[in-house]
């Protein structure tokens, strides 16, 4: 079974600051899932990644399959970022995807 | 080009009823995944539906059940509803089977008095 650990579970900013969250897993996985859930529940996906790094706009992903570990970076964070940040991980002997807890991101102007 | 769409919004039953919710993937979209979130627990994977098949399973209780139609349209069932079910219940769907980017829809929120 993959366990998969999100931190921190709560991270609260100034406007400006560079973000990190990190996620980590016990199971060799096939790709890494980054999500984006605002209040009211709509959940967008942000990055699907099985290797190296991603980057669009502000948002920036990346993973260590060696180190089962993958971060999300958020450059220049703005109020509007304000959301739960959520990993997911496919494969590694699960069926469907295993989450992450989520980390509570508020970016205060 | 319209997103995914889930019905109903919102939905209150009672102990011992069952439910249908529906989920309406993006054209083309083939896999549709349901998914259940509550505030103890997080995000759950329920199952995957491609080509009307069920592929893979979550570790549910046989309760939860789903379908896949034809023009790749989704229902899941839970029956003998318990008031542990209450939660917020989330399709998305892909392109392919198992991988590739997701689409959620905004979720069909369950009460279960």
């Amino acid at each position: 079974k993959n366990e998969v650990e999100q931190s921190p579970q709560n991270l609260t900013a100034q406007e400006g600051e560079f973000i990190t969250i990190n996620c980590s897993y016990s199971v060799g996985i096939s790709a890494l899932h980054w999500l984006q859930q605002h209040p009211g529940g709509g959940i967008v996906s942000l990055f699907m990644l099985s290797s190296g790094k991603k980057k669009h706009g502000r948002l920036i992903a990346t993973i260590n399959i060696q180190e089962k570990h993958s971060s999300l970076h958020i450059t220049a964070s703005h109020p509007r970022d304000s959301a739960v940040y959520i990993c997911a991980a496919a494969g590694g002997g699960a069926d469907g995807l295993t989450f992450g807890k989520g980390t509570h991101l508020i970016i205060q102007p | 080009k319209a997103g995914v769409t889930q019905t109903p919004r919102y939905l209150i039953k009672t102990r011992g009823q069952q439910v249908t919710l529906s989920c309406s993937p993006i054209s083309g979209h083939r896999s549709v995944s349901w998914y259940q979130q509550t505030p103890g627990q997080g995000l759950q994977f329920l199952f995957e539906y491609f080509s009307e098949t069920q592929r893979n399973k979550g570790n549910f209780p046989g309760r939860f059940s789903g379908r896949q139609f034809s023009n790749s349209r989704s229902e899941m069932n839970v029956s003998t509803l318990e008031l542990g079910d209450s939660a917020l219940y989330l399709c998305a769907s892909s392109l392919v089977q198992g991988e590739g980017k997701l689409f959620f829809g905004s979720g069909t929120q369950l009460s279960v008095l």
